[in-house]
């Protein structure tokens, strides 16, 4: 199954500050890249995504960073907030019939 | 929208008996996918249905497991026999082509 890695496995950030986690793929006919939310005992939840025709993507605090060259994503977390305390999943799809192909998930705990 | 719908949320069951997971999918949406998530191997993709065809069921583990999908709103993943390995959060998801999944909430499945 094609890959998507994902970094870091765990982050810790001060509330307030910046969480950055990164994604890279592989297969270039991926066009679209959502990432999840996911809470202990809930399913993941759609957070926000994006299509390789832009290089970011803004929602509230939420930015997805593009780099179709170099086949890279990223989801940043401007001003995070213990309520963003959660696992997060990128992922990559190719238009079509095919699954959403998950990175391993990043472990994201804000701090006070 | 009620969004995906999974019972039982809950489910311990003894070695050797059978399982049934059950999925409404959101109306309208035309794939359906079944994962099991646990610590060790993450979200695993066990089966996809498009048009309630199976399309790709090469991530079920085992010949214990089973899914069907009778009919658009409705579908099954069974395990028979169960076994302890067996034991982690099964998710439905369900989507329409080209777009992001959604999950329902998961089935926790303990087999003792």
């Amino acid at each position: 199954q094609q890959q998507v890695k994902q970094s870091p496995q765990s982050l810790i950030v001060q509330k307030g500050g910046i969480s950055i986690i990164n994604c890279a793929y592989e297969n270039t006919a991926f066009d679209y890249f959502p990432w999840y939310q996911q809470f202990p005992g809930k399913g993941p939840a759609l957070l926000i995504a994006i299509r390789p025709d832009v290089s970011e993507k803004k929602e509230g605090r939420f930015t997805i960073s593009f780099n179709k060259s170099a086949k890279q994503f990223s989801l940043h977390i401007m001003d995070s907030q213990p309520g963003d305390s959660a696992t997060y999943f990128c992922a990559a799809l190719v238009r079509g019939n095919t699954p959403l192909v998950f990175g391993k998930g990043t472990r994201l705990s804000v701090i006070a | 929208d009620a969004g995906v719908i999974q019972s039982p949320r809950h489910e311990v069951t003894e070695m050797g008996q059978e399982v049934t997971l059950r999925c409404k999918p959101i109306s309208g949406h035309d794939y359906l996918f079944w994962y099991r998530q646990t610590m060790m191997r993450g979200l695993e993709l066990l089966i996809y249905f498009n048009n309630n065809v199976p399309i790709d069921d090469s991530g079920m583990p085992e010949d214990r497991f089973s899914a069907k999908m009778p009919n658009a709103s409705f579908s099954t993943l069974k395990i028979q026999p169960s076994e302890p390995r067996d034991s982690a959060v099964y998710f439905c998801a369900s989507r329409t082509q080209g777009a992001g999944a959604f999950f329902g909430q998961g089935t926790r499945l303990t087999v003792v």
